[in-house]
């Protein structure tokens, strides 16, 4: 069982669709990330929040926007996407950023853009 | 930028062979982490090294950081079936974390 939970498991949405993705954690941790992987690959960062603030933007373009409405949950808003951000999208946490801390990850959202 | 390189980027093995992957970062990493990935799985962290010429064993998986600690090495003695996924080793320098390419094991029963 993943102590981080992410909702939907599955999303399909057409390129001018907006849709959210959400991520719970209760573990306590502070920190809170964002990633996309496409298959066979590595996961790539996109997001980290450190105490409900963004900290880190990896140059992802602005059809993707983060929220992180309190210490427990994490947002990715979704709109006007294209093919090639089909992916699955994996939140993560840990105690704290920097590095030092385990990641937990949750089962992730498997994207898919008509 | 920050590149973490893993080798082999395949590997299908016999069970009950042994197998190792290898991990070299283009800077000094603070500590290196090393996760699972099982197919359609996500990511499951298995072991954090800090110290320069750590090593640490867990059960039948020993994990090595280098003395530079710019260099990894995870070996799995008597491979199982249950082996089978993507190994990746991740490390930050500063706040960002980057995984490393990752190895993909096949065992073959």
């Amino acid at each position: 069982d993943t102590e981080v939970t992410q909702t939907p498991k599955h999303l399909v949405m057409g390129m001018t669709n907006k849709k959210s993705l959400k991520c719970e954690q209760h573990m306590g941790h502070r920190a809170m990330y964002w990633y996309k992987q496409k298959a066979k690959k590595p996961p790539e960062l996109m997001f980290v929040y450190s105490y409900e603030k963004l900290s880190i933007n990896e140059s992802v373009p602005s059809r993707f926007s983060p929220e992180c409405p309190n210490s427990s949950l994490l947002n990715l808003h979704l709109h006007a996407l294209q093919p090639e951000d089909s992916a699955l999208y994996l939140c993560a946490s840990s105690q704290s950023v920097g590095g030092r801390q385990p990641q937990h990850f949750g089962d992730g959202t498997r994207l898919s853009i008509l | 930028g920050q590149q973490v390189m893993q080798i082999p980027q395949y590997q299908h093995v016999q069970e009950g062979e042994d197998f190792t992957t290898y991990c070299n970062s283009s800077t000094t990493l603070s500590n290196i982490q090393w996760y699972k990935q099982r197919p359609g799985g996500h990511p499951v962290f298995l072991i954090q090294l800090v110290k320069s010429g750590e090593v640490k064993k867990q059960k039948r998986l020993t994990f090595q950081f280098g003395e530079a600690k710019k260099n990894s090495s995870l070996h799995i003695t008597a491979t199982q079936t249950t082996d089978v996924g993507t190994y990746f080793c991740a490390g930050p320098p500063g706040n960002q974390f980057y995984f490393g390419t990752g190895t993909s094991l096949t065992v073959i029963p």
